[in-house]
């Protein structure tokens, strides 16, 4: 079975340019999360969405940072104008719409923004 | 106080060697746990979820305390291949689907 699926791998660019990541969760599951992770700050939880509709935005840092889900089997995250401070290595996870269901998680991008 | 706590580590043990790593957290109201395992510049993968009765797969057994607000992860007969960060998740302390982890315990284990 196909997990949850993340684009690019890597994304090098430059202070000021947009930067999109995408997103494919697992077929049928209708939670997303996307999280980010550095080495001081850990797994932080950016936002999440249930059924396509953003739940909890609360963990995005500011409004350069926005989040779309347009359909079950997309997301993108998005940051303009990029800066330096958020290089990291960005996550999107998925699961079943169930308490105890875990998430599952895709590859990650690193993001370094130079 | 975090919601989740763990110690950093590292801890180095011998190969063979039994370890255990604790995991507090702040919100009685918790629902559900689990233990990640997190390898370096890899993705967090579920390792197992902890259920109230304890719960056991292989050389890994995982515990709760909910009087104490505390999930424990015990390895068996440690191998060079269990080398990575453990992350203590905790679901449901905020929100139906919340989920905070642990900023997890590295273990290093040593030939």
């Amino acid at each position: 079975d196909a997990g949850v699926i993340q684009s690019p791998r890597h994304e090098v660019t430059e202070m000021g340019q947009e930067v999109t990541l995408r997103c494919k969760p697992i077929s049928g599951h209708d939670y997303l999360f996307w999280y980010r992770q550095t080495m001081m700050r850990g797994l932080e939880l950016l936002i999440y969405f249930n059924n396509n509709v953003p739940i909890d935005d609360s963990g995005m840092p500011e409004d350069r940072f926005s989040a779309k889900m347009p359909n079950a089997s997309f997301s993108t995250l998005k940051i303009q104008p990029s800066e330096p401070r958020d290089s990291a290595v960005y996550f999107c996870a998925s699961s079943l719409d169930s308490f105890n269901q875990p998430q599952h998680f895709g590859d990650g991008t690193r993001l370094s923004i130079l | 106080r975090k919601e989740v706590e763990q110690d950093p580590g590292p801890f180095n043990v011998p190969e063979g060697a039994t370890v255990a790593f604790n995991c507090t957290y702040s919100n009685s109201a918790s629902q559900s746990f689990f233990w990640y395992r997190q390898d370096c510049r890899k993705e967090p993968k579920l390792l197992m979820s902890v259920y109230s009765s304890g719960n056991e797969d292989g050389r890994f057994t995982a515990q709760l305390n909910r009087a104490s607000q505390y999930i424990s992860l015990l390895i068996r007969d440690s191998k060079l291949s269990d080398s990575a960060t453990y992350l203590c998740v905790v679901k449901g302390s905020g929100g139906y689907q919340k989920v905070t982890f642990g900023t997890g315990t590295k273990l290093q284990v040593i030939p």
